[in-house]
């Protein structure tokens, strides 16, 4: 099983739609989780944390289930500007190092 | 807004040679990183450095790898003899804390290795 797991997509939207996108991590030691966001041949750059009673931030949403294991992100009124992959990135207590899923690809379309 | 800064933008080498990516981190941050990003590919995890010393590294982080903070702001990753292999996005990047820290990356160095 893959450390973290994505649907790679792409997800095509139009504008103004809510998009979700999930992961599932496999290491129940993993204590911090985070989405970035990536855009084409760019840096990863901090969307989010992902606290375990859910946060919000502005038209964005991230759930943390431990139970199953699983980080959702929402994103509510889609605007172009959104287009770009977004990743999934967990972190164990006691290691230094982000695990990356390999991101799911959205379109918002016009 | 402090922000990681990566040389160079792009760096094409023959096999076999050296090469030393450079990255300057946050002024604040105690904690670095290299990742690397082959094409179509995710980011992989390297090597993790804290108080002058490597703190976690990654099978990928073989002999042919090494880092060094030569200063109080540079931190770099060098790659002794490259292979086609290495061809990759490498990415630096730096945090206040370590573990769930929130790391900041530069914006990578693309090396292609001919």
């Amino acid at each position: 099983r893959k450390e973290v797991e994505q649907d790679p997509g792409p997800f095509n939207v139009p504008e103004g739609a809510t998009v979700a996108f999930n992961c599932t991590y496999s290491n129940s030691a993993s204590q911090s989780f985070f989405w970035y966001r990536q855009d084409c041949r760019k840096e990863p750059k901090l969307l989010m944390s992902v606290y375990s009673s859910g946060n919000e931030d502005g038209r964005f949403t991230a759930q943390l289930n431990r139970a199953s294991q699983y980080i959702s992100l929402l994103i509510r009124d889609s605007k172009l500007s959104d287009s770009a992959t977004y990743l999934c990135v967990v972190s164990t207590s006691g290691t230094y190092k982000y695990i990356f899923g390999t991101g799911t690809r959205l379109k918002v379309l016009a | 807004e402090p922000e990681v800064t990566q040389t160079p933008s792009h760096q094409v080498t023959q096999m076999g040679q050296e090469v030393i990516l450079r990255c300057v981190p946050i002024s604040n941050h105690l904690y670095f990183y290299w990742y690397r990003q082959i094409l179509g590919q995710k980011v992989e995890f390297l090597v993790s450095f804290y108080n002058n010393e490597i703190s976690e590294k990654s099978e990928i982080f073989d002999d042919q790898f090494s880092v060094e903070r030569p200063d109080g702001s540079n931190f770099t990753l060098k790659i002794r003899s490259t292979k086609l292999e290495d061809s990759a996005m490498y990415f630096c990047a730096s945090s206040e804390a370590a573990g769930g820290g929130t790391q900041y990356f530069g914006p990578g160095t693309r090396l292609l290795v001919l």
